[in-house]
Formats: C-alpha cells, structure tokens, sequence
C-alpha cells in the first residue's frame, strides 16, 4: 500500500527555534492527521484537519490542511525538550476507504 | 478512563508458537484496526474491521488472524506462518464517516522471537 512521503527525516534544532515540517502525497486526501509518538509508546494525536485550507492550532502547534489536498503541514513554535519524538502525518481519501495511511515520520531532537 | 488499552507491554514468542495480543477499547468505536511498526518505517495496516463479526485483510496480513466478536475487542494473532513477527503492534480505533473520521492509538506491544 501507499505511503505518505514526510519530510525532513531527522532534524535538530536548539530549544526555543520553530520546526516546520510537511508531509505530501500523490493522491487527494479528505482528513490529515498529525501524531507524536515518543519511544516505546503509541502514537497520540496531535491534530486532526477536515477540511482544504483549514488551519488548526493546538498550544504551540499549528497544522494546516494545503489547498492542493495533497499536502499537509506542522509548525511548532518555541520548541521545548518534551517536544523530541516522532512526528507522523497520516491521510484519509477516497482511494483508501476508511483506512489511513501513514508517513514514515519526522524525528525531533531539541537540544539545550 | 477512556480509551484503547494493549496487553501485553512486552512478549516473547518460540519458533512455531502462535502468540495472540490484546487490545480492548471503551470508546464505544465501531472501527478498530492492527499496525504493524518496524524501525524508521511507517505504520503498515494488518487487518481491520468495520464493525462486530466483519473483518478486512491490510496490507500485510500474511501469517496474522482476528477476530471481532465483541465491539470492545480485537485480538490479533501472529501465528507461527509469520516468518520474521518482531516488530511494535500498535492498536487503534476510530470514529466518524471518511472525511471526518479520527483514529486512536492503543500504547503498543512490543513482540520479540527467541
């Protein structure tokens, strides 16, 4: 099955820096949802986007749903220590049914 | 408490045994779902099921069976035909029609081989 594409793969940053992340996809999605997993435990949803254009934000975090619908986008801002993990995009579309598929994910490392 | 628990946290298998995961939900759910997670990879969709008594293959369901009597529960089964099952199994469940559905995550179970 398909898979999201997530971009970067990795990145570091310095405590208080903003991240910004996407994942894309060559097929139109209705829902994008966004995860952060931290080690050894199940993912927990972030954010949830219904909608072309919507921008949700959820405390330091912001996600929108691309115009396009085949992309969408993180930001998190004023990065703290809690904030290293995993972060994954997942996508619903017609193509799929019901189901979600997943990206790869993007890891976080804060450092002091 | 609300929500979508796995157990158990960790688990051993022999060559040849089958070994069955638990994963319980009171969310009151029709959907629930089996990922599998392997190391700097996505999640990979074993099986699902939309409501009680009906379940569908994923994309990887060699070597795996379900079961959905109840609403609450999903077991999932890796059976000694699953040549390589040491990976994170990773639970959920979901709500809403597609285009405004939301899916849950259970905390895992970490399956090993001996």
């Amino acid at each position: 099955g398909q898979q999201l594409n997530q971009s970067p793969q990795s990145m570091f940053i310095q405590e208080g820096e903003d991240v910004s992340m996407n994942c894309t996809s060559s097929s139109i999605f209705n829902t994008w949802l966004w995860y952060k997993q931290d080690p050894g435990e199940g993912p927990v949803l972030l954010i949830a986007l219904y909608k072309a254009g919507e921008l949700t934000s959820n405390g330091r975090l912001t996600a929108q749903f691309g115009i396009t619908r085949k992309d969408s986008f993180l930001n998190i801002s004023a990065s703290i220590p809690s904030d290293v993990g995993i972060y994954f995009c997942a996508g619903q579309g017609r193509n799929y049914g019901q189901n979600f598929v997943f990206g790869p994910g993007t890891r976080l490392s804060v450092l002091p | 408490d609300g929500g979508i628990t796995q157990s158990p946290k960790y688990l051993f298998r022999k060559e040849g045994q089958n070994v069955t995961l638990s994963c319980e939900q009171n969310l009151n759910h029709d959907a629930m779902y089996w990922y599998r997670q392997d190391p700097g990879q996505g999640l990979r969709l074993i099986y699902y099921s939309q409501i009680v008594n009906d379940f569908q293959k994923g994309d990887i369901a060699e070597g795996y069976s379900v079961s959905r009597e109840k609403k609450e529960s999903f077991p999932l089964t890796v059976t000694s035909a699953q040549k390589n099952p040491t990976a994170f199994y990773l639970c959920a469940s979901s709500f809403g029609l597609a285009g405004v559905a939301t899916q849950y995550f259970g905390p895992g179970t970490r399956l090993l081989v001996l």
